[in-house]
């Protein structure tokens, strides 16, 4: 069964540092999220990509986080300097055409220090 | 804006007993989509059951069924037999049917606990 892959499972970076997350949409799918979620908390959306380009953005996705599909497959979001606040697990999601259904991956554990 | 509520942090089930899980929504839209996701400890998010507003009968897939009341903006999960690999946080979500590509908005979430 096709499925959402991240890369990595686990980065570690320091306060001010630019990371890159990255995400294998399932191939056919046409829409894409990213979504972060802090330990303990709900999960929360951040931007949604179609027809590369952003369709919609939450009021966390500020200027300091973009996102890009440089390939055609892989899905990157980046934050150019990142905060201790950004540690959350960040979680990449894809959705077929009128399939209303967003498969998700396993996340990546970002923490800062 | 739409929100999402689970008034329950905690739940905890016997093995192989059935355990009801609530939420409620506030929409002022008339079509959207429910859902349902679990996230086990490894944190992957797995969907579980999904409804769509427009139909009276309420899902249902294997062990899991849902109670939808549209006009109480309520949806509930239910998990009958359950096991002990249900266990788990499930988190409740809303999205909108006007175009594909709308966001997920979750609940706060419901940590399941089944007893051996």
């Amino acid at each position: 069964e096709p499925e959402v892959t991240q890369t990595p499972s686990h980065q570690v970076t320091q306060m001010g540092q630019e990371v890159i997350l990255r995400c294998v949409p399932i191939s056919n799918h046409l829409y894409f999220y990213w979504y972060r979620q802090i330990l303990g908390q709900k999960v929360e959306f951040l931007v949604s990509f179609y027809n590369n380009e952003i369709s919609e953005k939450s009021e966390i996705f500020d200027d300091q986080f973009s996102v890009e599909r440089p390939d055609g497959s892989n899905f990157t979001l980046k934050i150019r300097s990142t905060k201790l606040e950004d540690s959350a697990m960040y979680f990449c999601a894809s959705e077929g055409l009128a399939v209303y259904e967003q498969y998700f991956g396993p996340g990546t554990r970002l923490t800062v220090t | 804006a739409q929100t999402v509520t689970q008034s329950q942090p905690e739940m905890s089930v016997q093995e192989a007993e059935t355990v009801t899980l609530s939420c409620t929504y506030d929409t002022s839209e008339s079509d959207y989509y429910l859902f349902w996701y679990k996230q086990p400890p490894s944190r992957q998010m797995i969907l579980v059951i999904r409804q769509e507003a427009y139909k009276q009968q309420n899902a249902t897939e294997n062990r899991f069924s849902v109670n939808f009341q549209k006009a109480a903006k309520s949806f509930s999960l239910k998990i009958s037999d359950s096991q002990l690999g249900d266990a788990a946080m499930y988190f409740c979500a809303y999205r909108s049917e006007e175009t594909s590509g709308s966001r997920l908005t979750f609940g706060e979430g419901t940590q399941l606990t089944v007893n051996p």
